[in-house]
């Protein structure tokens, strides 16, 4: 079993619809966790911690789990600047990040 | 407020040679870490470093060397390339002590081995 998991995908939504990813981790230890996200050919930029009471930032939400050992994050609204592959991160202690293999997001007009 | 730099952008070599690639952490970290990119699939942990020394390692041969500089500055050396070390190579900075410990990207640099 892989690390951390994510939806398959790609998704592809509309203008306007709200989408939510999932994400699965094995490792019960792991302290610190983001959703990075990244776009064709670019480096992964930080799009949100995840906190363990959950958190907002705009149209972006994020969930944690613990228990579960599950990660999700929700769009609302979504904008065609919003396509982008979505990366969900688990570290311990800033020791190494390890990756999802990430979830395609396109959004059409 | 420089943000994290990577030399050179892109790089083609050939199989059994060997490269060296550099990274800039982001003004005031003190820790880099290096990923693995293929194609289609997440970054891969390479190594990290921090106070000039390996602190932790992933799933990587020898052939994967680093070093980091009193500036916080650092290398990645890959000898004898093999095709599938082709990949785009990230540098990671964040600052040790502080959680949730972000850590920021540099643009990469896209290595093909022929």
């Amino acid at each position: 079993r892989k690390e951390v998991e994510q939806d398959p995908g790609p998704f592809n939504v509309p203008e306007g619809a709200t989408v939510a990813f999932n994400c699965t981790y094995s490792n019960s230890a792991s302290q610190s966790f983001f959703w990075y996200r990244q776009d064709c050919r670019k480096e992964p930029k930080l799009l949100m911690s995840v906190y363990s009471s959950g958190n907002e930032d705009g149209r972006f939400t994020a969930q944690l789990n613990r228990a579960s050992q599950y990660i999700s994050l929700l769009i609302r609204d979504s904008k065609l600047s919003d396509s982008a592959t979505y990366l969900c991160v688990v570290d311990n202690y800033g020791q190494n990040f390890v990756f999802g293999p990430g979830t395609r997001l396109s959004v059409l007009p | 407020d420089a943000g994290v730099t990577q030399s050179p952008t892109h790089l083609i070599k050939t199989r059994g040679q060997q490269v060296t690639l550099r990274c800039s952490p982001k003004s005031g970290h003190d820790t880099v870490s290096w990923y693995q990119q293929a194609l289609g699939q997440g970054p891969q942990f390479i190594f990290q470093y921090y106070e000039e020394e390996e602190r932790q390692r992933g799933n990587f041969p020898d052939r994967f060397s680093g070093h980091q500089f009193p500036n916080y500055s650092s290398e990645l050396n890959v000898n004898a390339l093999l095709l599938g070390d082709s990949a785009l190579y990230l540098c990671a900075s964040s600052l040790k002590g502080q959680g949730p410990y972000e850590q920021y990207f540099g643009p990469g640099t896209r290595l093909t081995v022929t």
